[in-house]
């Protein structure tokens, strides 16, 4: 079945460091990969999205992810984290086919010392 | 575009009430999800719509759950009666079938059964 998995719950960073969201994912076909972000008391914003072609994606707030195939990985980064990043961040994958349905996994929250 | 709309933001209803919330999806989306989201089970699909047509309700939790969408501009999720372990941020997002997966969502509707 598919499945995505955050293993980080919570994250700290130092604001100005540099930051890892892993996500991994169990899908048996090409995966339609995304990230989204959800500030407090907010609905989920797209930060970046993967479909096809090449697997470094660049997406907004200065987010980018990297799709590895070989590791089922789609882990989301940024070399210098703001406190305005603070947020919950979700990764999910796209079934694909007619459904459009989303698989998201449970979360990463994110909080960014000063 | 406005994005997704969803009203209202904030509900506050006794047990038993019936509770009707209500999404307007992008122009020229074709699909349309409801979920739901809590602390303890996460972000829950309840249910989709794809031309106005339901596709999968299988998310939806009880009978007392009921969800239209009468037509391309408007779907409303009904909870009749309405328990206190129905609090929760109720969101709706859209999507086209034909520019891809990725799902816009709205603000969310925030409802509390006392």
């Amino acid at each position: 079945a598919q499945s995505v998995t955050q293993p980080d719950i919570h994250i700290t960073v130092s604001e100005g460091a540099s930051l890892e969201l892993r996500c991994n994912y169990s899908y048996g076909a090409t995966p339609y990969l995304f990230w989204y972000v959800q500030s407090p008391g907010q609905g989920l914003q797209l930060l970046l999205k993967y479909f096809s072609g090449d697997t470094l994606v660049q997406g907004i707030k200065g987010f980018e992810a990297e799709f590895k195939r070989s590791q089922s990985s789609f882990n989301l980064r940024k070399p210098s984290v703001h406190w305005s990043d603070a947020a919950e961040y979700f990764c999910a994958v796209g079934l694909g086919g007619a459904t459009n349905k989303l698989i998201f996994g449970t979360g990463t929250l994110l909080a960014v010392q000063p | 575009d406005a994005g997704v709309i969803q009203s209202p933001r904030h509900e506050v209803t006794e047990m038993g009430q019936e509770v009707t919330l209500r999404c307007k999806p992008i122009s020229g989306h074709d699909y349309l999800f409801w979920y739901r989201q809590t602390m303890m089970r996460g972000l829950e699909l309840l249910i989709y719509f794809n031309n106005n047509v339901p596709i999968d309700d299988s998310g939806m939790p009880e009978d007392r759950f009921s969800a239209k969408m009468p037509n391309a501009s408007f779907s409303n999720l009904k909870i009749q009666p309405s328990e206190p372990r129905d609090s929760a941020v109720y969101f709706c997002a859209s999507s086209s079938g034909e520019l891809g997966y990725e799902q816009y969502f709205g603000p969310g509707t925030r409802l509390t059964v006392t």
